[in-house]
């Protein structure tokens, strides 16, 4: 099983919700990350944990908040988003933090209305 | 500042032909290089990746040249197939400490029947 898998595919939210979005994946992969990805842009890294421990915190502003449960899943919690924060969230995996060959996720396309 | 350049954003190739898509970096501290290949309304998937310390890697019909003295990679699809039409996206790591993927803003590759 070489799949990660990301609930819900679309989200449309206002701006005082709170939402979740769900990221599995069964690969044993040990390493997590969610990326944001704007159209006609490369995806940029939000966060990425190691070991259910974050490691990486890009400057990401408080309203996202991840977590990671357990070494199969991650979640992205969403508060009191911004319009501008509308895009393609993309999890992805990898068998370390440090194995650079990610897979990755096929998204959550997010609206803030 | 860009350090992973895609300067096409679009080719448009013959079922059959070749196509060549590059790559140009910045970072002289870069030593592991990815591809992706992203379809609508997907996540970017794992395509071919090539170590530093080599300049040629092949799988298939996908092949990735690397010139470091010129900080640039290419990717070489033969032949072209209309299932190939996807957008490509280039991606680096420095490794050491800090397996950040970074990205360009991707190829759009159509591959016309």
């Amino acid at each position: 099983d070489t799949e990660v898998t990301q609930t819900p595919k679309h989200l449309v939210m206002g701006m005082t919700n709170k939402k979740s979005l769900k990221c599995e994946q069964h690969m044993g992969h040990r390493a997590m990350y969610w990326y944001k990805q704007k159209a006609k842009k490369p995806p940029e890294l939000m966060f990425v944990y190691s070991y259910e421990k974050l490691s990486i915190n890009e400057s990401v502003p408080s309203r996202f908040s991840p977590e990671c449960p357990n070494s199969s899943l991650l979640n992205l919690h969403l508060h009191a988003l911004q319009p501008e924060d509308s895009a393609l969230y993309l999890c992805a995996s990898s068998q370390e933090y440090g194995s650079y060959e990610q897979y990755f996720g096929p998204g959550t396309r997010l609206t803030v209305t | 500042d860009q350090q992973v350049k895609q300067n096409s954003p679009s080719l448009s190739v013959q079922e059959g032909r070749i196509s060549i898509l590059n790559c140009d970096y910045t970072n002289s501290m870069f030593d592991y290089f990815l591809w992706y290949k992203k379809y609508p309304a997907e996540g970017p998937t794992f395509l071919i990746s090539i170590s530093s310390i080599k300049d040629k890697n092949e799988d298939g019909r996908f092949t990735v040249f690397l010139n470091k003295s010129a900080k640039h990679l290419s990717l070489h699809i033969v032949p072209s197939q209309p299932g190939d039409s996807a957008v490509y996206f280039c991606a680096a790591s420095s490794g050491g400490s800090n397996y950040k993927l970074t990205f360009g803003k991707g190829t759009l590759l159509t591959v016309n029947p």
